[in-house]
């Protein structure tokens, strides 16, 4: 099975700054017809998860430019340029080029 | 507006069997591949089953593959995970997962979840 690894679990980010989490994958999750199919999610309290970016850097309706997706091959990124109140939550990467789907453990983003 | 809305969750003894259903609503069931995560208190997504749109195609996680047995109705827009046998650590919630098509056709892609049902397996 393709194994998802996130980092840091935990981070703590100051309003208005910026934030990155990392994904990592032991498996190439780039297709044959060149599509790269790692998915971040996010789930804030109490709520089921949303849908953030589709192959790597594909905004989902609704997600506000602030979030972007990056990376290629086995080493992905997720950015917040300004972190705001609402981005308080866990986040999850997920590989959807291989069965069995497995996520990353997720990492909880919180404010200073 | 896309709708996802599971049900059948409860309290169950170890051993015991649980049916979940998920009714959908707002676009062609019958067009989209779905699947079922799960979600333990505290924990992860751990993906469990996937169908596609058609029930020609489905994938089992190897935690729940002779245990777990997803199916659909396309004429009632619904969707189903059969679940016997069931273990402590099948406790958790269960999300009803929408597949994107268009430009994910050659892999996976969630755009819509459903809020979930609690499922619990304790004496």
């Amino acid at each position: 099975d393709v194994v998802m690894t996130q980092s840091p679990l935990s981070l703590p980010v100051t309003l208005g700054q910026p934030a990155s989490i990392s994904c990592r994958s032991t498996q190439s999750l780039v297709h044959s017809d060149g599509n790269i199919y790692l998915n971040w999610f996010q789930q804030r309290p109490g709520q089921s998860p949303r849908p953030l970016i589709y192959k790597v850097s594909n905004r989902d309706s609704g997600v506000p430019d602030r979030f972007s997706g990056s990376g290629s091959g086995t080493e992905f990124t997720l950015r917040i340029s300004r972190v705001e109140a609402e981005d308080v939550g866990v986040y999850y990467c997920m590989q959807g080029r291989h069965w069995p789907l497995t996520f990353g453990g997720g990492t909880k983003v919180e404010i200073k | 507006e896309v709708q996802l809305l599971e049900s059948g969750g409860g309290l169950v003894q170890p051993g015991g069997s649980l049916r979940l259903s998920c009714v959908v609503s707002g676009f062609t069931f019958s067009n989209y591949a779905m699947s079922w995560v799960r979600q333990a208190p505290g924990k992860g997504l751990e993906w469990v089953s996937a169908i596609s749109g058609s029930s020609a195609t489905i994938y089992y996680a190897d935690s729940v593959k002779g245990r777990f047995t997803i199916s659909r109705d396309n004429s009632k827009n619904m969707l189903y995970l059969q679940m016997n046998s069931l273990r402590a650590e099948d406790t958790a919630i269960y999300y009803c997962v929408k597949e994107r098509e268009g430009d994910c056709r050659t892999g996976v892609c969630f755009d819509y979840w459903g809020q979930g049902t609690l499922v619990t397996v304790s004496a």
